[in-house]
């Protein structure tokens, strides 16, 4: 089974700065997807960006950034020019590779990682 | 742009009652899936369907079922609920191994 970790509970970052949430996984598989997802006080899940492990580059959407280390097994998410909105639960999630069979693919959550953007 | 629709946004039901949630995924996605949150937690994965039948299966009680329809509407029937069953439940939809979209969720209270 796989199984996500995000070490840091909560953090905060000054408007404007750039902030770092780290996330680290456990597969066997050699191929897999890994997403970000952004929960605000509104509870909606929002996806924020995604990366495909077979892939060496880094995905990129806007100010957000991701930083995947596919030896280490860590997929962490920086945030750039941080705003008020981006003040949310982030979750980092792992989902099966395509080959598991159409249909399964669940995606397992980290416990995520409550960020607070100060003015 | 057509999202995740789910129906009712809130709920209030007693213990041992049942509770129906419905889910309209985004047109011409062929999985749905199910997600519980409960309070301060991650999503947590039930049941999926990919092309109206069952695809995979989570940490579902077997209080609940679920199943998608023709039209891919999908609904989660809850039965004895009890008040650990109080959560978000969230409904997403995807094109195959693409990205799941979540819709807002249902909140569920028991009493």
């Amino acid at each position: 089974a796989q199984t996500v970790t995000q070490s840091q509970p909560e953090m905060s970052v000054q408007e404007a700065e750039t902030v770092t949430l780290s996330c680290t996984y456990d597969t066997s598989e050699s191929n897999y997807y890994l997403f970000w997802y952004k929960q605000p006080p509104s509870r909606q899940m929002i996806l924020v960006i995604r990366q495909e492990a077979y892939k060496q580059q880094n995905a990129t959407e806007n100010r957000f950034s991701v930083n995947f280390q596919k030896a280490a097994k860590s997929f962490s998410l920086k945030i750039s020019d941080s705003q008020l909105g981006d003040t949310a639960m982030y979750f980092c999630a792992f989902m099966k590779p395509a080959y598991s069979g159409a249909g399964s693919y669940q995606l397992t959550f980290g416990k995520g990682t409550k960020l607070s953007v100060i003015p | 742009a057509a999202g995740v629709i789910q129906s009712p946004r809130h709920l209030i039901k007693e213990k041992r009652e049942t509770a129906t949630l419905k889910c309209y995924p985004i047109p011409r996605h062929d999985t749905v899936y199910w997600y519980q949150q409960g309070p301060g937690q991650d999503p947590q994965f039930l049941i999926s369907f990919y092309e109206k039948m069952q695809s995979d299966k989570g940490s579902i009680p077997d209080r609940f079922s679920a199943q998608q329809f023709s039209d891919y509407h999908s609904e989660l029937n809850m039965s004895s609920l009890e008040l650990g069953d109080s959560a978000l439940y969230f409904c997403a939809s995807s094109l195959s191994e693409h990205e799941q979209y979540f819709g807002p969720g249902t909140r569920l209270t028991v009493t």
